[in-house]
């Protein structure tokens, strides 16, 4: 059975720093392409970045509204997705999913983790 | 970026009647050499990450009901869901993969009148 199980979560004041994790398992998680992507509280989806599987050498993509602030990596040997959010904003609130890809569709998603940034 | 926009942002439908959501890409992403077009639409319950229905605009993900249609190309798709259940309530989202940021439009929230 594929599972997406995201942690890290939390409160953090404006400026601060945030590691999520994603644990991945059920799948051959190299093979596949993992996305973050984020939902504001009541809003819509925001995709925020990708990491690209093996055979694409593992290139990262960002959105423009967290370059330069976010660092996604990946450690295959551990099945594990990570988002390094450095430099924290307000409107970065939101719950962060981690999400598999195949070809054509965002197959799985995690059930979330919620960031809060406020003082 | 490719803007995706989504119409309307709310509907509300009859049990057992038709509804149609609409979502217009701010240029083509219809890939000319495979032939495909890069939308999947996208439901979401509340309290529970979105769900794919439908990947390269008209193909239905496994397990999804057949009560739920994608059609359209180029730049203008339609998902169509066909005799409203009550358990169809739902936001749904379009989002293009043609090209990097893979952008979302703003949603539907779907409701039964």
């Amino acid at each position: 059975e594929v599972q997406l199980v995201e942690s890290g979560g939390g409160l953090v004041q404006p400026g601060g720093s945030l590691r999520l994790s994603c644990a991945a398992s059920g799948f051959t998680f190299s093979d596949h392409y993992i996305d973050w992507v984020r939902q504001a509280p009541g809003k819509g989806l925001e995709w925020v970045g990708r990491s690209k599987n093996k055979a694409n050498s593992y290139a990262i993509e960002y959105a423009v509204s967290v370059k330069d602030r976010f660092t996604i990596s990946r450690d295959d040997s551990k099945n594990s997705l990570y988002l390094q959010m450095n430099s924290l904003k307000t409107e970065d609130t939101a719950v962060y999913y981690c999400v598999r890809w195949r070809s054509g569709a965002a197959d799985y998603w995690g059930q979330g983790t919620l960031v809060t940034v406020s003082s | 970026d490719i803007v995706m926009t989504q119409s309307p942002d709310s509907l509300a439908v009859s049990l057992g009647e038709r509804a149609t959501i609409n979502c217009k890409s701010s240029q083509s992403i219809l890939y000319s050499s495979n032939n495909n077009n890069y939308l999947a639409w996208y439901q979401q319950k509340p309290g529970q990450p979105p769900k794919v229905l439908i990947y390269w605009a008209s193909t239905r993900e496994s397990g999804v009901p057949d009560r739920f249609s994608g059609s359209g190309s180029g730049t203008d798709f339609t998902l169509t869901i066909t005799s409203l259940q009550a358990e169809d309530v739902a936001v749904y989202y379009c989002q293009q993969y043609y090209r990097s940021p893979c952008t979302f439009g703003q949603g539907t929230k779907l409701e039964i009148k």
